[in-house]
């Protein structure tokens, strides 16, 4: 495809459960954003990698949430514990560089009951 | 924090008409103000963008006027259509560790254009 992929689209997960959501960059993007859009919150960074570093995790907002980036492509944000607060979109977003524009995959919807 | 502050937060516009939707700032370290327009189910897709040495930008119905001085920013859809109904947001762009770049974003404004 030639945007941004993220998956699943959709996840309901109990309180307490562990969950992994995916993202698939746009191919040759260097730089990758997890960002969260939440009701009270709007949206907010969550982390950046360039390759496959993480030089700013400064968005994290606890020590449940960590993400990695393999082969400089795919990434993944993974929620341990989730917690009801946690219910958001992730929003998955890639670019050329650490200055190009960003492009947004359609994000996934995540929600905990 | 919110360093963004977006107006108004839903706006209802006859079509043909002007939507125009405000943002201001604080961090004058910002070097680059988007917009974004963002369907039900889809992520935000950047629509035009402006940096502060320049007052205007145009690119067909879509204008930013940017006021450096008071710190603030305006987006304008010109001759709005229903297919214009989306939510907007503006964005600051400031660099983070590494070379790379975050957004901060507004708290979105829901345009509804009607026949």
């Amino acid at each position: 495809g030639a945007g941004v992929s993220q998956s699943p689209s959709n996840k309901v997960t109990e309180k307490g459960k562990d969950v992994e959501l995916r993202c698939d960059p746009i191919s040759g993007h260097t730089a990758l954003y997890w960002y969260r859009q939440s009701l009270g919150q709007g949206l907010e960074f969550l982390i950046y990698f360039q390759g496959n570093s993480a030089p700013d995790k400064s968005g994290l907002p606890s020590d449940r949430f960590s993400a990695e980036r393999t082969g400089g492509s795919v990434s993944t944000l993974t929620i341990q514990r989730t917690q009801q607060e946690d219910s958001a979109v992730y929003l998955c977003a890639s670019s050329l560089g650490g200055g190009s524009e960003a492009f947004f995959g359609q994000g996934t919807r995540l929600t905990v009951v | 924090q919110q360093q963004v502050k977006q107006s108004p937060q839903s706006l209802i516009v006859q079509k043909g008409g002007i939507s125009i939707i405000n943002c201001a700032y604080e961090n004058t370290a910002f070097d680059y103000f988007p917009w974004y327009q963002q369907f039900p189910g889809k992520g935000p897709a950047l629509l035009i963008a402006i940096r502060p040495d320049v007052s205007e930008k145009k690119e067909g119905r879509f204008t930013i006027s940017f006021n450096k001085s008071a710190k603030q920013f305006s987006l304008h859809i010109m001759d709005s259509q229903p297919g214009d109904s989306a939510t907007y947001f503006c964005a600051e762009r400031s660099w983070v560790t590494g070379g790379g770049n975050k957004l901060t974003f507004g708290t979105g404004t829901q345009l509804k254009v009607e026949l």
